[in-house]
């Protein structure tokens, strides 16, 4: 399968433990999005990546998020000190980015359903 | 900043039925236009999209055209099936830098045989 996936794919945690999110992208893909959907609402940015670089991240990522891209391949998402706002899907998405003219389309992941008690 | 409204749901048609799902936009310059469709249990999929003005974007019987003036993009489909049950998101997104996308809130669609 060549599209981009995401682990674990459902993760139930208590109020204030740390969890993380894997996303593997298209493989040739440079870029690499975050996006967070609750319940009833569309997706919104959290931040994205140009190869290894983040060079962009929303208001909504506060302190207690963070991301890496170390080799400019998967990715990792940390959220510490979790709390019950934090429960939400947390979709993946890649592009081949950064070329002129043309729409790159995105590629969305399955998605990590977090939910936090 | 940039936003979309899309019509509230849920929309509920018996099988080939015409559907239109309503949205606008608001934006600066000249985003691009997308339809995405998540049926149940998968991830979102792009189903058309449009990158200029007067462009109509289809895919899979699916319509949509980029009105400027009306800073619209609205999906239409002349018979919809009942595999089109789904949640269709309206979005945009600024040509240049990230290209992050920008979300309306869903529209989910039931379509009864």
């Amino acid at each position: 399968d060549t599209g981009v996936s995401q682990n674990p794919r459902h993760k139930i945690t208590k109020r204030g433990q740390n969890v993380t999110f894997r996303c593997d992208p298209i493989s040739e893909h440079n870029r690499l999005y975050w996006y967070r959907q609750t319940l009833g609402q569309g997706p919104e940015f959290l931040t994205y990546f140009q190869n290894e670089a983040q060079l962009e991240k929303s208001r909504l990522l506060s302190d207690r998020f963070s991301a890496e891209r170390p080799k400019g391949s998967f990715s990792t998402l940390e959220i510490q000190r979790t709390e019950q706002g934090d429960s939400a899907m947390y979709l993946c998405a890649s592009s081949l980015g950064g070329r002129a003219g043309s729409y790159n389309e995105q590629f969305f992941g399955p998605g990590t359903r977090l939910t936090v008690l | 900043g940039n936003s979309v409204t899309q019509m509230e749901g849920p929309v509920t048609l018996s099988e080939e039925a015409f559907l239109t799902i309503n949205c606008t936009y608001t934006a600066t310059g000249y985003p691009s236009l997308f339809w995405y469709v998540q049926y149940p249990g998968e991830g979102l999929q792009l189903l058309l999209k449009a990158t200029k003005a007067d462009d109509k974007g289809s895919n899979k019987g699916f319509e949509a055209t980029y009105r400027k003036e009306t800073t619209s993009f609205h999906l239409e489909k002349g018979s919809v099936q009942v595999s089109d049950s789904a949640v269709y998101f309206c979005a945009l997104s600024s040509q240049g830098g990230s290209e992050k996308l920008v979300f309306g809130k869903g529209t989910k669609l039931t379509v009864n045989p």
